[in-house]
């Protein structure tokens, strides 16, 4: 079964400054893997997703995320950071053609500041 | 707002009672989806529709819940004899795309149940 991994459950920045949000994932097939973004009392937002194709993806608010099939990772990054950037991210995997779960981290919390 | 919304936001119930949550998908989304999310955690797989069959259900969804997609549009969401243990935020989900794989899943609001 495919499983995913937030190793920090919290993140802070300043803002202006670079933030990462690292994610690995573990699959026995394809790894198809989304991030979103949860605001306090709203749903999760989608952010991007790697199927396919060139590892680095551009998404949703300025964010990207680099596949490395190597490092098993899937680290969500933006080059400098916004008060307003303040959530909570998932990452999560599909197993594919095992299955077509979506399985998602715990979450990190970032925290970027003034 | 044409995004997938959820019914009742909030419900706080007895423990032993039946409650039923209704999810209405994105407009023409042929794939609906439900997750169930507990403080801390990401949100978890529950069960899958695509049009109205029920393709796919977790483990996690005991016999005390059963999901429906009747005309292949809304979708519900019963547990019966409510336990303390289904305290959560129940999260749906849709989709439209030839693969379920690929697809994006966009999400609903949630409903927070809260068993006394």
């Amino acid at each position: 079964a495919q499983s995913v991994a937030q190793p920090e459950d919290q993140v802070n920045v300043a803002e202006g400054n670079p933030l990462t949000v690292k994610c690995t994932y573990s699959v026995s097939g394809n790894p198809y893997l989304f991030w979103y973004v949860q605001y306090p009392n709203r749903g999760l937002q989608f952010l991007l997703k790697y199927i396919t194709g060139d590892n680095l993806v551009k998404g949703s608010y300025g964010f990207e995320a680099e596949f490395n099939k190597s490092q098993t990772s899937f680290h969500l990054k933006k080059p400098s950071a916004l008060v307003s950037d303040s959530a909570l991210y998932f990452c999560a995997v599909r197993d594919f053609p095992n299955n077509n779960d979506m399985r998602f981290g715990a979450g990190t919390r970032l925290t970027v500041k003034p | 707002d044409t995004g997938v919304s959820q019914d009742p936001r909030h419900k706080i119930t007895k423990r032993g009672q039946n409650v039923t949550f209704r999810c209405d998908p994105i407009s023409e989304h042929n794939r609906l989806y439900w997750y169930r999310q507990t403080l801390g955690q990401g949100p978890e797989f529950l069960t899958y529709f695509q049009n109205e069959a029920q393709l796919e259900k977790s483990r996690l969804l005991s016999d005390r819940f059963s999901a429906e997609r009747p005309k292949g549009s809304f979708s519900t969401l019963e547990i019966q004899r409510t336990e303390q243990g289904d305290s959560a935020m129940y999260l749906c989900a849709s989709s439209l795309g030839s693969a379920a794989s690929t697809d994006t899943q966009y999400f609903g609001p949630g409903t927070r149940l809260t068993v006394l």
